[in-house]
């Protein structure tokens, strides 16, 4: 079946603009969450999103990062202000509720900040 | 914060079995060991877990400790395609929403 997909691939902006990013989970799969990977590194936690419940933000480096989740389903990843730093690889990951162990990530959005 | 230990990297034959060692000293008695896998330009992929018995699936066999400080994951015939960064993470099972990667072992399987 269909797997976790992102857009874009790839986003090349200038410093101070703003991005989004977009996130389809599979169907059926209620937890969703995002990270980052900067080159040469390895993922950083950034949100999660559970069902109805508050997301856990603890992860988000800083308040130019938000994201959304309307109706369950498709969330939006918004990077205000962008800075060089933010430059990296940004993953979405999704999973059955109550099976948080396994999680299915998406191929990633590769954003370029200039 | 990584709680793993990980070689940078590792070389394996074609067609031989990649042994990943992974040390996670520090492991508590409620965390799980985890192994996840990047193939290049794609996202992490999971490929096993345990709690303290071994385990096997069809990807890989995952051999822990009987202290459960360090672990081994199997690719008991490498292929050319399971050339990838290899991450070993632990985690409790509930309660716990994210992972937390190093930077993992990048295996190169050898023709």
């Amino acid at each position: 079946g269909a797997g976790v997909s992102q857009s874009p691939s790839n986003k090349v902006t200038e410093k101070g603009k703003d991005v989004e990013l977009r996130c389809d989970p599979i169907s059926g799969h209620t937890a969703l969450y995002w990270y980052r990977q900067s080159l040469g590194q390895g993922l950083e936690f950034l949100i999660y999103f559970q069902g109805n419940s508050a997301p856990d933000k603890s992860g988000l480096p800083s308040d130019r990062f938000s994201a959304e989740r309307t109706g369950g389903s498709v969330s939006t990843l918004t990077i205000q202000r962008t800075q060089q730093e933010d430059s990296a690889v940004y993953l979405c990951a999704s999973s059955f509720r109550g099976d948080e162990r396994e999680q299915y990530f998406g191929p990633g959005t590769r954003l370029t900040v200039t | 914060d990584a709680k793993t230990t990980q070689p940078p990297s590792m070389d394996c034959a074609e067609g031989r079995a990649a042994n990943l060692p992974c040390n996670h000293s520090t492991i508590s008695g409620n965390e799980y060991v985890y192994w996840y896998r990047q193939i290049h330009s794609q996202g992490p992929q999971y490929i096993i877990h345990g709690l303290k018995n071994n385990e096997t699936n069809e990807m890989a066999s995952l051999i822990i400790t009987e202290d459960r400080k360090s672990s081994t994951l199997i690719l008991p015939h490498a292929t050319l395609r399971d050339t990838a960064v290899y991450y070993c993470i632990v985690r409790v099972d509930t309660g716990a929403n994210n992972l937390f990667f190093g930077t993992g072992t990048r295996l190169t399987v050898i023709p």
